[in-house]
């Protein structure tokens, strides 16, 4: 089955850059999609298609997506941000289609 | 604008079964499949299964075949999932969520608000 692996925390401090990594193999040949997950809330999307952004989420919100790397990109880091995120793909090959990593939770220090 | 809304917490006892329903509204029902995604407490997101609300088909993943069935009642664009034979690992929040996109780049647009089940003796 195919296999998502996100760092399980990162921490940063109000105003930096935060970057959450999601990797798995050849995951640049996939779409990679995220979701912000407060705590008691469901998940929200925030990026889809590997980079694009629905409507309402902010434009410090950024994605990208190459080789066996996909990475979810915060600036200007802010209290409200901190919650859990996660990836998520579509894999032909797992029967877990719908394939969801670990989660990452962001602390903003 | 497009919401589900999910029935309330149950809690039950091993053995038992555990229906959730999810009732769609803002947009066509039948046009979209509905997922169901479960969440233990303090893991991650587990996906479940889908089905189409247009022809009833459905899909799980193989973890809950067997345990898990899923339908709908179109005439009031609400879509159900039922587990069986409750363990009480199966103690989670459970999503409905609106599948958007081509099957290879798809993703969900819109969730429920969960639901808690606790099995429990």
């Amino acid at each position: 089955s195919y296999v998502l692996t996100q760092p399980p925390s990162v921490s940063v401090a109000p105003g930096k850059t935060a970057r959450i990594t999601c990797g798995g193999n050849n995951i640049g040949s996939k779409s990679v999609h995220w979701y912000q997950q407060k705590p008691g809330q469901a998940p929200v999307l925030v990026i889809y298609y590997d980079s694009d952004r629905p409507s309402g989420i902010p434009e410090r919100f950024s994605g990208s997506n190459s080789g066996n790397t996909a990475t979810l990109t915060i600036s200007r880091v802010e209290a409200g941000d901190e919650a859990d995120y996660y990836c998520q793909v579509w894999d032909s090959s797992s029967d877990h289609s719908w394939v969801f990593g670990g989660g990452t939770k962001l602390t903003v220090l | 604008q497009v919401q589900l809304v999910q029935s309330g917490a149950e809690v039950k006892k091993p053995g038992a079964s555990v229906k959730v329903s999810c009732k769609a509204s803002g947009y066509t029902f039948t046009g979209y499949y509905m997922h169901w995604v479960r969440q233990a407490p303090g893991q991650g997101l587990e996906w479940m299964g889908w089905i189409n609300p247009n022809s009833g088909g459905t899909n799980y993943a193989q973890k809950f075949q067997g345990r898990v069935t899923m339908t709908r009642d179109t005439s009031i664009s609400t879509a159900y999932m039922e587990l069986s034979r409750l363990r009480s690992d199966d103690t989670a929040v459970y999503y409905c969520a609106r599948l958007v996109g081509e099957m290879a780049t798809s993703y969900f647009d819109y969730w429920g608000q969960g639901t808690l089940v606790t099995v429990s003796s």
